[in-house]
């Protein structure tokens, strides 16, 4: 079974609305961390947001909030205002095990935000 | 800011060359991590080091060493480079705070093995 599912490759989103950006994860193990990470047209890596398995509460993180329903295992990702430099691929990725050496990657997302 | 460096953005190597990928931050982070990167394949986890000579293997530690002398200092080192090791390779480093993991990501170094 896949770890990481992002089910949309592509999306288009409004600049200034909100898009939210889904992801789902299978693990067994209780403690694990789940990441969102945004890599632009130039390549490099962006760390966006951080929820860990036994918060409590939704990570947010400026424009970023990951709502995080753990029994239904999705983590996505929610973007408020969209600005036209939201326009990237956008990644889910999961950490788990003994000594959090096992990562997981998603398939991504290509977010366009239209003007 | 946080800074992470990494030796080269470009990099051409012949196959059976030893390869060493330099990553340096200056923020004190414990946690260092090497990824490489594959259209298709996503990231994946090469080997990370919660600390000085602390190391762990990820996804696919195979074909390649990692070293940690120094906290800021994590090295990649691919000890006969192959075609197969063709890829962009990112480092990052870490640190736990109050709001979980913070990641931060180099440029990448995009290898090309011959």
């Amino acid at each position: 079974a896949q770890k990481i599912t992002q089910t949309q490759p592509g999306m288009f989103v409004q600049e200034k609305e909100a898009v939210t950006l889904d992801c789902t994860y299978d693990t067994s193990d209780p403690s694990y961390g789940l990441f969102w990470y945004k890599q632009p047209s130039s390549g490099e890596m962006i760390f966006l947001i951080y929820q860990g398995s036994y918060d409590q509460q939704n990570a947010t993180e400026g424009r970023y909030s990951l709502n995080f329903q753990k029994a239904r295992k999705s983590a996505n990702l929610v973007i408020s205002a969209s600005q036209l430099g939201d326009s990237a691929m956008y990644f889910c990725a999961m950490r788990e095990g003994r000594n959090f050496n096992k990562f997981y990657f998603g398939s991504g997302t290509k977010l366009n935000v239209k003007p | 800011d946080v800074k992470v460096t990494q030796s080269s953005r470009y990099l051409v190597k012949r196959t059976g060359e030893k390869v060493f990928l330099e990553c340096v931050q200056d923020m004190d982070h414990e946690n260092m991590f090497w990824y490489r990167q594959d259209p298709g394949l996503g990231l994946r986890l090469i080997y990370f080091s919660y600390d000085v000579k602390m190391k762990e293997k990820g996804d696919i530690p195979e074909g390649y060493s990692v070293s940690r002398e120094k906290k800021e200092r994590f090295s990649l080192i691919l000890e006969s480079a192959s075609t197969n090791q063709t890829s962009m390779y990112l480092c990052a480093s870490s640190f736990f705070g109050r709001g979980g993991e913070t990641q931060y990501f180099g440029p990448g170094t995009r290898l090309l093995v011959l």
